[in-house]
């Protein structure tokens, strides 16, 4: 079925990198996704990847894509307080715009 | 250019109401999403249009739960009767056809007492 998994905290020291693992079922999926949800806010799009890419990098973001393992890792440099929020991974089913989305994972930045 | 519009922002109500959540999408995309977030269950999918067309509404919980998009501007998200398992915070994103950058509004919380 359709699983996406992530793990559910991550407290980070500012300054320091965040990282961020998610795992995925659907193999075909030809785009994986990073949401970013503030509190009391709908999500927005952070970042994508092709699924024939290894990695991509974005500013202080790397997503990192490993198609064997079917894991996805976002790559937060520099982590500021402003990052403090909810990322989600999300993969796209059967190449529709259907997105399923992970548990997400709540990043905490602590001075 | 104004984003998904969602409303209300909050609802409270007494089990067995009808609530109604409306949605409005960014002009000129073809799709449009229900999403409903919970601490338990986390972001999903209930239902999904294109071009005002249900697409997929197999996540959509039970018969209580309906939703609709007469024109390309609009859809309304129902529940009747709503039950205090319903609470949850609803959220309507569209997008373009492509790679799939949803567009979120900010949604709608719904408490059933």
């Amino acid at each position: 079925g359709e699983d996406v998994e992530q793990s559910l905290f991550l407290s980070v020291r500012e300054g320091d990198s965040s990282v961020i693992n998610c795992t995925y079922t659907d193999s075909s999926s030809t785009y994986l996704y990073w949401y970013k949800q503030e509190p009391g806010a709908g999500l927005q799009l952070l970042t994508y990847i092709f699924s024939n890419m290894d990695m991509k990098q974005d500013q202080r973001l790397t997503v990192l894509l490993n198609k064997k393992d079917k894991h996805l890792s976002l790559r937060i440099a520099d982590t500021q307080t402003g990052d403090s929020a909810i990322y989600f991974c999300a993969e796209s089913i059967d190449n529709t715009d259907k997105l399923i989305f992970g548990t997400g994972t709540r990043l905490q930045v602590f001075p | 250019d104004a984003g998904v519009i969602q409303s209300p922002r909050h609802e409270v109500t007494e089990m067995g109401q009808e609530v109604t959540l409306r949605c409005k999408p960014i002009s000129g995309h073809d799709y449009l999403f229900w999403y409903r977030q919970t601490m338990m269950r986390g972001l999903e999918l209930l239902i999904y249009f294109n071009n005002n067309v249900p697409i997929d509404d197999s996540g959509m919980p039970e018969d209580r739960f309906s939703a609709k998009m007469p024109n390309a501007s609009f859809s309304n998200l129902k529940i009747q009767p709503s039950e205090p398992r319903d609470s949850a915070v609803y959220f309507c994103a569209s997008s373009r056809s492509g790679p799939g950058e949803l567009f979120f509004g900010e949604g709608s919380r719904l408490t059933v007492l």
